[in-house]
Order: structure tokens, then sequence, then C-alpha cells
């Protein structure tokens, strides 16, 4: 069974909407954490936003904040006020920290910011 | 920019040849990481190193290896590649020190081998 799951190949959305990427994860480790990267065309992986798995608030940092719903396993990126340059692809990822040291990744999202 | 580089940025090779890249660490880093990304999917982990020892490995052969040096750069070293070795090639570090406990991984812009 896939461990991260992101159901939406594409996504498309208008300069200065608001924007939801989706995320179910899958451990039956207590204690783990979830992240969002983006990759842009160039390559590199940039961390966006980081949820652990005992905090009780949402994460937020500038226009993305994360809605963690731990009932459903769900993580949602929800990235505020698009602008052209988030034109990418957006990966979820979880760690394990009992089992292991690997960043589990899904196999992502692409999101096109139109003008 | 996350100060990890990696290098060379592209390159081709044939079935069978041997193929060795490079990473340095961003400053205070002391633990990389190495992810294999196919086109059109998401990273996935070959082995982690910390203090030049391995201390975490995926699912890959043996003939994908690596090192780590004293200055905590890296390499990681392909036998024997074959034609799915083909994929962008993603170099990360990290700290046992302030964000130990996110594990957050910061990347390089990764090196894209073509196996032909």
């Amino acid at each position: 069974a896939q461990k991260i799951t992101q159901t939406q190949p594409g996504m498309f959305v208008q300069e200065k909407e608001a924007v939801t990427l989706d995320c179910t994860y899958d451990t039956s480790d207590p204690s783990y954490g979830l992240f969002w990267y983006k990759q842009p065309s160039s390559g590199e992986m940039i961390f966006l936003i980081y949820q652990g798995s005992y905090d009780q608030q949402n994460a937020t940092e500038g226009r993305y904040s994360l809605n963690f719903q731990k009932a459903r396993k769900s993580a949602n990126l929800v990235i505020s006020a698009s602008q052209l340059g988030d034109s990418a692809m957006y990966f979820c990822a979880m760690r394990e920290y009992q089992g292991g040291t690997a960043l589990i990744f899904g196999k992502g999202t692409t999101l096109s910011v139109s003008s | 920019e996350t100060g990890v580089t990696q290098s060379p940025t592209h390159l081709i090779k044939t079935r069978g040849q041997q193929v060795t890249l490079r990473c340095s660490s961003q400053s205070g880093h002391n633990t990389v990481s190495w992810y294999q990304q196919a086109l059109g999917q998401g990273p996935q982990f070959i082995f982690q190193y910390y203090r030049e020892e391995e201390n975490g490995r995926g699912n890959f052969p043996p003939r994908f290896s690596g090192l780590q040096f004293p200055n905590y750069s890296s390499e990681l070293n392909v036998n024997a590649l074959e034609l799915d070795d083909s994929a962008l090639y993603l170099c990360a570090s990290s700290t046992t020190g302030v964000n130990a406990n996110t594990g957050e991984l910061f990347f390089g812009e990764g090196s894209r081998l073509t196996v032909l």
C-alpha cells in the first residue's frame, strides 16, 4: 500500500485565487512528520511547510498552510493568493521517526497558475 | 538557494558503464541522503550517510553505493548501469542539530542521468 497518496495529477488556478492540494498518508508509527516540497522545472526541491504528528495547531508559513486532519490521515496544502511563480510540481512527504531515516514522497501534483 | 551543490548537472552514459555523482552539503550539515527521481514520479530514497557511515538504505541493489568524506561531502556510485537508472538524482543534506526533530532536508538541484 502506498504510504503517501496524491490523487490530483494536475491542478489549475488563476492568479490571486486559493488552491488546495490533497495528500493522504498511511502509517502505524505514532510519531511522524509531514512535509510539503515545491519542485520547479530547475529540479531543486524547495521545502515549504512541516507538520508534526503531535502538533495541535495547523502549520502556517506565509501564504502556505497545512490542513492537518489526523483522524482522516490527511495533510492538504493550501496556497492562498496564488502567484504565477507558484507554477511547479508539489510533493507531499512523510518521515516516520521510529521507522527510519527516509522521507517518503508521493507522486506529486502539477500546479499551473494562469493570469 | 539551499547551499547544496551537485555535479555534474547532466550526463549521458551507456548501459553497463559506471557513474559517480558528487554532492557538497550545506555548511554545518553532517548528514547526506540520496534520492532517485524517475520522470513523472516522486523521489525515492536510496541511502543516507552520517559521519561517513551508511545509516539507512532504501530498496536499491548493491550496485548503488556511496561515500561520505570528513568534510561531509558525498558521492553516489552506480555500477553496471541499466536503462531504468535514467533519472534525476537528488542529494539532500540535514543536521542532527536544530532541525533534527523535523527531518527537514535541503536539496540540491540534482544530476540528470541518461542511460542509453
